[in-house]
């Protein structure tokens, strides 16, 4: 069974570097397809993706935020990391980390983390 | 910023049916991406609720059913149940991003 679990900083500041962590078992990031995703929802708004990791080490990053994302994957320890630069309090939101399945055009998030509410203020 | 528009709420009585469109463009939907369902009910991560457009996963009731065409794909929930109170997502690929796209998002309200 597929699980993930999101880890790092519930508090932040502003300027500050944020370092999260994806911890996830049940499957593994060596399999051809198979992907990890990076989705944050502020508190009250809508979904937001933010990056992708392919098996292949292949990278996708979101246009809007892309100078700003660093999106890496241990294999060893079944992880993925997703750094944040320059964190300002409009980041504050719940990010989540989501295994992508290689389903049609496009892929699918078929399995969620809990998520890991993130707070940026000095 | 959300790609994908859909209606901020939609309500509905026990029993009644209701439907959440999802509007997206020649990038994304219009494109041929395939258009999945997300349920988030308070205070829980996002499940999915129906992907490739019209199928559910295991253990989802078959009162929720998904449709697309052209540019725009649609969301409908039938024998509306008070569980069925929360927010509902839509989410595709852009080939204009290169990446995913979700939609602004629809709270289901049970009367």
């Amino acid at each position: 069974q597929i699980t993930l679990k999101e880890s790092g900083p519930t508090l932040v500041k502003p300027t500050q570097t944020l370092t999260l962590t994806c911890t996830f078992s049940g499957f593994s990031l060596t399999t051809s397809g198979v992907a990890v995703g990076w989705i944050r929802q502020p508190p009250g708004k809508a979904l937001e993706w933010l990056a992708l990791i392919y098996w292949d080490d292949d990278k996708r990053y979101s246009p809007s935020l892309k100078s700003r994302l660093t999106i890496t994957k241990d294999t060893s320890k079944s992880q993925v990391v997703l750094t944040m630069t320059n964190m300002d309090p409009v980041d504050t939101a719940t990010y989540y980390c989501a295994h992508r399945s290689n389903w049609g055009s496009g892929g699918v998030f078929d399995y969620w983390g809990q998520g890991t509410l993130v707070t940026v203020s000095s | 910023q959300s790609v994908l528009t859909q209606p901020p709420s939609v309500s509905g009585a026990p029993g009644q049916r209701v439907t959440i469109s999802c509007t997206g463009s020649s990038s994304n939907i219009g494109a041929g991406y395939d258009v999945h369902w997300y349920q988030q009910l308070p205070g829980t991560a996002p499940k999915l609720l129906i992907y490739g457009n019209t199928n559910r996963p295991s253990g989802v009731p078959d009162r929720f059913s998904g449709s697309k065409s052209g540019t725009s794909a649609s969301l409908a929930i039938t024998g509306l149940q008070a569980e069925d109170e929360a927010d509902y997502y839509c989410q595709s690929y852009d080939s204009s991003l290169s990446g995913y796209v979700f939609g602004t998002g629809t709270k289901v309200t049970v009367l």
